[in-house]
């Protein structure tokens, strides 16, 4: 198993739509966890970190479930801006971080 | 400031052939990585370093060397190129290895063994 798996997609959605995103984990020894946006032939960039409580940020909300060991991201009212790849991101505390493969989304006009 | 610089940013090599990648960050970050990313693979981690002076193998090493010279430069180097090299190359480095400390990466060198 893959210790970090997320859904690649692509994920088609119109603006305005709002669309989630799942991921999954394999250590349940993981402590912190990321959400980090690439964008076609750009270098990875922190979105938002994500807390056991949940977080948000504007139109973007992650949560976290460590019992399922699982994390999401939610993006509300979409943007042609959004259209990326999204990185879901893992790490146990005291090794490096480990990366999922991505999960691509075109918004639509 | 910079942040994260990479040189070259393209590169074409015959199999065999070698070089050397160069990373460099003015953040004053501890910690700095190298990666790879290929179609379908995501980010792979080749080496990464916690101080200058040290390095510690990644999930993919073989085949490419590093060294830490001075804190503010990261270099990776390919001692003869394979094929299998083909791929985009990323340096980031961060203020600690994990934790809430989020780490940058440079713009990436495109590199292409043939």
């Amino acid at each position: 198993r893959k210790e970090v798996e997320q859904d690649p997609g692509p994920f088609n959605v119109p603006e305005g739509a709002t669309v989630a995103f799942n991921c999954t984990y394999s250590n349940s020894a993981s402590q912190s966890f990321f959400w980090y946006r690439q964008d076609c032939r750009k270098e990875p960039k922190l979105l938002m970190s994500v807390y056991s409580s949940g977080n948000e940020d504007g139109r973007f909300t992650a949560q976290l479930n460590r019992a399922s060991q699982y994390i999401s991201l939610l993006i509300r009212d979409s943007k042609l801006s959004d259209s990326a790849t999204y990185l879901c991101v893992v790490t146990s505390g005291n090794t490096p971080l480990v990366f999922g493969k991505g999960t691509r989304l075109s918004v639509i006009a | 400031n910079a942040g994260v610089t990479q040189t070259p940013k393209f590169r074409v090599l015959k199999t065999g052939q070698s070089m050397t990648l160069l990373c460099a960050q003015d953040m004053n970050h501890e910690y700095m990585y190298w990666y790879r990313q290929d179609p379908g693979m995501g980010l792979r981690l080749i080496h990464y370093s916690v101080g200058e002076g040290t390095t510690a193998k990644g999930e993919v090493p073989d085949g490419y060397n590093v060294s830490r010279l001075k804190k503010q430069n990261f270099l990776l180097g390919l001692e003869s190129a394979a094929p299998s090299q083909t791929s985009v190359y990323f340096c980031a480095s961060s203020h600690r290895l994990a934790g809430l400390y989020e780490q940058y990466f440079g713009p990436g060198t495109r590199l292409t063994v043939t």
